[in-house]
């Protein structure tokens, strides 16, 4: 079952943040986070276990809310190296890694 | 630390043609995935490796679909008979041990006409 992602594009300025949020109808063991520029492979950015964490990477962090299975993904005074198109994978139950990506949110960010 | 290796990069066929692409994960990582993405859309799991064993298939179309991991290192996945709608980028990844972070490759692009 693929997760369902919001919004699915957003352009922004530089400095400006934004959210993105990745939802399942299933129990959820874990959430990935991945961001692919044009052309190019994805990339990780985090993992986040149940247990509501919260990690970060740079001005980037994200928040997993087990009981809702959401997670969200903010992006903290943007920087142009933001702009692609960013991913949730998700992993239902302890399912053995098996991990679905939803449809994806393109991130723009301009000067 | 080297990634992971695919190939070929581009591949344009004709429908009802057979194609292989070929992978070669990270050393040592036991979790090897095959992902389908079509252009604009997420990349959607084909099929889960763990050494080499499949772990899950059940997105595989397997009337044209298959895939092989020998000896828990390489994969090959293989179309036959091709059809149009199989055009999109193929993705390869690894993971050291299944869940944790996943390594891609750059993909091939296939295109079937």
């Amino acid at each position: 079952q693929q997760p369902v992602q919001s919004p699915q594009a957003v352009i922004l300025r530089e400095g400006e943040d934004a959210v993105i949020n990745c939802s399942s109808s299933k129990a959820l063991y874990s959430v990935h986070w991945y961001r692919q520029k044009h052309g190019e492979a994805p990339v990780f950015l985090m993992i986040l276990l149940k247990g509501g964490e919260q990690k970060g990477h740079d001005k980037i962090s994200a928040s997993f809310n087990e009981k809702k299975q959401q997670s969200s993904l903010y992006l903290t005074a943007s920087q142009l190296s933001y702009s692609g198109t960013y991913f949730c994978g998700t992993e239902v139950g302890s399912g053995w890694g098996k991990l679905q990506f939803g449809a994806g949110t393109q991130v723009v960010v301009t000067p | 630390e080297a990634g992971v290796a695919q190939s070929p990069r581009y591949k344009i066929i004709e429908k009802r043609q057979s194609v292989a692409f070929w992978c070669n994960p990270i050393s040592g990582h036991a979790t090897l995935y095959w992902y389908q993405q079509i252009l604009g859309q997420g990349p959607k799991l084909l099929i889960q490796f763990q050494n080499n064993g499949v772990v899950d298939d059940s997105q595989l179309p397997k009337d044209r679909f298959s895939a092989e991991r020998l000896k828990g290192v390489d994969s090959t996945l293989k179309i036959q008979p091709a059809k149009l709608e199989d055009s999109a980028v193929y993705l390869c990844a690894s993971s050291l041990v299944a869940g944790e972070k996943l390594f891609f490759g750059s993909g091939t692009q296939l295109s079937v006409l």
